[in-house]
């Protein structure tokens, strides 16, 4: 089972900065999925692929990394940006998540 | 739209089953594989099951192999998962989730599943 490890567990940040969320992965996977999870609702697909926005996502967010690092990154945080974002891979059996990242804007 | 309304959740005792369903629409049903994802109250998400488009193959991470089994009617848009030998930690949310051959892009608002006797 490929063991995804996001870091940091918990972070805030202050409107306007820069924030990266990583995604490491016990083995090479060839693409990460992120999703963003808001408190009491559904998860939403955010990144696919790696690197493409899913529908609606606002550009200041975007994706990257291969092999066994990959990154989230919030260029100019707003205060819509506070949820907790889950890494995915589905390149080996079984498809797994990251324990996920909570993002609190201060 | 994409709709997906996830039904038949409850409490349910230790070793009991429960069956839940997930009526879709807004998009071409039988086009797409579905899968269920869980998330326990207060943690993380986990895949739990995800069936193929024409429901003809199945896959189940191994924390429930041989006790549920996903299921779909393609001529009523409904996806099923049947729960047998519920344990307490199968207590979560459940999600239906459209896709899973690699990334889920549409979730119901989940159903509660919750084991205690």
């Amino acid at each position: 089972e490929t063991v995804l490890t996001q870091s940091p567990t918990t972070t805030a940040a202050s409107p306007g900065e820069k924030v990266t969320i990583t995604c490491r992965a016990s083995s090479s996977v060839s693409y990460m999925h992120w999703y963003q999870q808001k408190s009491g609702a559904s998860p939403k697909l955010w990144i696919y692929d790696t690197s493409k926005l899913a529908s609606g996502v606002p550009n200041r967010f975007s994706g990257s990394g291969s092999g066994t690092s990959y990154s989230l990154i919030i260029s100019s945080i707003e205060s819509e940006d506070a949820a907790t974002y889950y890494c995915q891979q589905k390149s080996s059996d079984p498809l797994t998540f990251g324990s996920g990242t909570k993002l609190e804007i201060k | 739209e994409v709709q997906l309304v996830e039904t038949g959740g409850g409490l349910v005792q230790p070793g009991r089953s429960l069956k839940l369903s997930c009526v879709a629409s807004g998009f071409t049903f039988n086009n797409y594989w579905m899968s269920w994802t869980r998330q326990a109250p207060g943690k993380g998400l986990e895949w739990v099951a995800s069936i193929t488009n024409s429901g003809g193959s199945t896959y189940y991470p191994d924390s429930v192999k041989g006790r549920f089994t996903i299921s779909r009617d393609n001529a009523q848009n409904t996806l099923y998962l049947q729960m047998n030998s519920l344990r307490s930690e199968d207590t979560a949310t459940y999600y239906c989730t459209r896709g899973g051959r690699r990334v889920f892009d549409y979730w119901g608002q989940g159903v509660m599943v919750t084991v205690s006797s």
